[in-house]
């Protein structure tokens, strides 16, 4: 596809469940980031890739979030142990970082609700 | 550290133009950016501008940089329906890749 493809759109969970949340990127973008947005709130920065490698990880909230990106496209973002407070929609992002103006495109988000 | 902060709701009559403000607390900003995010959809950019620059035009779309001031702002010239969305404001710091969001203006624009 043309744009960043994220799935699933829609995760429902108990509380400490385990979740994996995939994204595509666009072909070709060497950077990908996560971000997570709660209700009314702007995307917060949970981890950015350059290639394979986690560039930032500094946004990560606790070690039960983990990503990965093992070819340097898709990633997956992991969390264990799943919180009431996890609730929210997670983007994925990618760029290409070449030119600079640093445009990030987004995915729709995979809306996650942990019951 | 870097915060940047918006005001969350705006209304305006159709055929009007509308203003959204953003400030700034990183004074190393290298590029600002106004995403656009519609309902059930991901974010979009719409326009950006780089640090040493005042202004910039792009069609209906004005954006202001007061860097002395540390605000940004978007005007929105002949407002239509369609531009009803949450527009986010971003900076990327000096250096970075990481853009900051704000928390976005939710626009809505009434007949």
């Amino acid at each position: 596809g043309a744009g960043v493809s994220q799935t699933p759109s829609n995760k429902v969970t108990e509380k400490g469940k385990y979740v994996e949340l995939r994204c595509d990127p666009i072909s070709g973008h060497t950077a990908l980031y996560w971000y997570r947005q709660s209700l009314g709130q702007g995307p917060e920065f949970l981890i950015y890739f350059q290639g394979t490698g986690a560039a930032d990880d500094s946004g990560l909230p606790n070690d039960r979030f983990f990503a990965v990106r093992p070819e340097g496209s898709v990633s997956t973002l992991k969390i264990q142990r799943t919180e009431r407070g996890d609730s929210a929609v997670y983007l994925c992002a990618s760029s290409t970082l070449a030119g600079g103006t640093g445009e990030l495109f987004f995915g729709e988000g995979s809306r996650l609700t942990v019951l | 550290g870097e915060d940047v902060e918006q005001s969350l709701f705006l209304s305006v009559r159709e055929g009007d133009s509308s203003v959204i403000n953003c400030t700034y607390t990183d004074s190393s900003s290298t590029y600002l950016y106004w995403y656009k995010q519609e309902p059930g959809a991901g974010l979009q950019l719409l326009t950006y501008i780089f640090s040493n620059m005042d202004m910039k035009q792009d069609q209906r779309l004005t954006v202001l940089l007061n860097k002395k001031d540390k605000h940004l702002s978007l005007r929105i010239a002949d407002t239509q329906t369609g531009d009803s969305a949450i527009y986010f404001c971003a900076e990327t710091a000096g250096g970075s890749y990481i853009p900051t969001f704000g928390r976005g203006t939710s626009l809505i624009v009434h007949p």
